[in-house]
This record gives C-alpha cells, sequence and structure tokens, in this order.
C-alpha cells in the first residue's frame, strides 16, 4: 500500500519555463509534507515544506501547493534551470516518520 | 558537521555472506533512520531509532535485516544472509528533536550494494 505516490516517473522542461511536480497521499494522519532532490550518487537533500495547516509555501523560485481535500500537493519551480535537473521526492511525515514517494526525475533542457 | 557519514560507499558480495553497513548520525542529532532505495519501490523506510532505542522496524523486510544503535554516534545494519534481491541503495538519515512541527531528515551519500 503506498502512501505517497509520484504517477511521473520522469519530466523534461525548457530552461526558462515552469517545472510542476506532482505528488498524491492518501495517509489523512500526514502533518507536514517535504520535498527532498537527489543528484546521482548523492543522498536525498531538504528542498522545502509545508504544515498540513497550510495551502501554500514559497522559497525563492520554489513553491509548494497542498491541497488537502484532494490529498494531493505539487511542487513548482519557476523558473527551471538546468541545475534543477535531479529526481525529486515527496514524503508525508508524521512523528519524525517520513513516507516517501518513488520520485520524478526532472530533466531541464537548455 | 561533515553530515551524516555512511560506509563503505560501494559493497559487492556473494550471495550467502553477510554485509554491514555502517553509520554516524550528525552529532546532536535523537533520530536515526534507515531507507533502502529501488528502482520500483524508491525510498522504503527499514528501521528508525530515538536515543538509540528501535522505534519502529516494520519496514524490515526480512529476519536476514537487523539493525543495531549501541551508542548515539553508530549504527549498522546488516544483512545476514545476503541475496541477490537485497541489491539496492541504502541510506542513513538523521534528524535533530526540534519540538513539534515538520523536521527534515539530512541523509548520507548512501552505500551502493551488489550481492551476486
Amino acid at each position: 500500500d503506498q502512501q505517497v505516490k509520484q504517477n511521473s516517473p520522469s519530466l523534461s522542461v525548457q530552461e526558462g519555463r515552469i517545472s510542476i511536480l506532482n505528488c498524491d497521499y492518501t495517509n489523512s494522519m500526514f502533518d507536514y509534507f517535504l520535498w527532498y532532490k537527489k543528484y546521482p550518487a548523492e543522498g536525498p537533500t531538504f528542498l522545502i515544506s509545508i504544515s498540513s495547516i497550510k495551502d501554500k509555501n514559497e522559497d525563492g523560485r520554489f513553491t509548494v501547493f497542498l491541497n488537502k481535500s484532494a490529498k494531493h500537493l505539487s511542487l513548482h519551480i519557476v523558473p527551471s534551470q538546468p541545475g534543477d535537473s535531479a529526481v525529486y521526492f515527496c514524503a508525508g511525515g508524521s512523528a519524525r516518520q517520513l513516507t516517501f514517494g518513488s520520485g520524478t526525475q526532472l530533466t531541464v533542457l537548455p | 558537521d561533515a553530515g551524516v557519514i555512511q560506509s563503505p560507499r560501494h559493497e559487492v558480495t556473494e550471495m550467502g555472506q553477510e554485509v554491514t553497513l555502517r553509520c554516524k548520525p550528525i552529532s546532536g542529532h535523537d533520530y536515526l533512520f534507515w531507507y533502502r532505495q529501488t528502482m520500483m519501490r524508491g525510498l522504503e523506510l527499514l528501521i528508525y531509532f530515538n536515543n538509540n532505542v528501535p522505534i519502529d522496524d516494520s519496514g524490515m523486510p526480512e529476519d536476514r535485516f537487523s539493525a543495531k544503535m549501541p551508542n548515539a554516534s553508530f549504527s549498522t545494519l546488516k544483512i545476514q544472509p545476503s541475496e541477490p534481491r537485497d541489491s539496492a541503495v541504502y541510506f542513513c538519515a538523521s534528524s535533530p528533536w526540534g519540538g513539534e512541527g515538520n523536521t527534515e531528515a539530512f541523509f548520507g551519500q548512501g552505500t551502493r550494494l551488489t550481492v551476486v
């Protein structure tokens, strides 16, 4: 039973355009959500988070939106840059435990 | 701070052999997590510790897997005997107690295990 799903294994976007990565979850007990970014041969690194009581959090080029009624969150990257090319994992958190999705490979084309 | 340190970075072993993966969390972090990354399942939580005590090991796939945290600065994940389907990247992560609310976990660089 996958509690966090990232249904798009890959996404390609032109440099300068918007990247939108999507994530769905089934566990209503998550009280926060996070996005991690992973480059090859490195561990995931934290990117941005959002509390379950909010619907939007913004940090520079990165914005996370949360739709609790739809159990859906998304990460927007504007403008996309070639250095953003990586695997992005979303995760739901509860009591310090993170449950990750399977990841989306983002490729930003120059 | 050097971050979470894992060793070895790569491990190739024969089926049936014992494998031990090591992790040094960030000093002062109360929580330590072991994850496994595969193409099919992404990042799966295997087990996590709070103050060196295992809290939830429901993600450990089989009895062949065991994890210990003898002190606040060291943890091991052991597979005995290893099988080819154990081949994956194993990550260790740690996080501090920051009170209530969301707290990120900091990941090591991972150990790529190949069982042949």
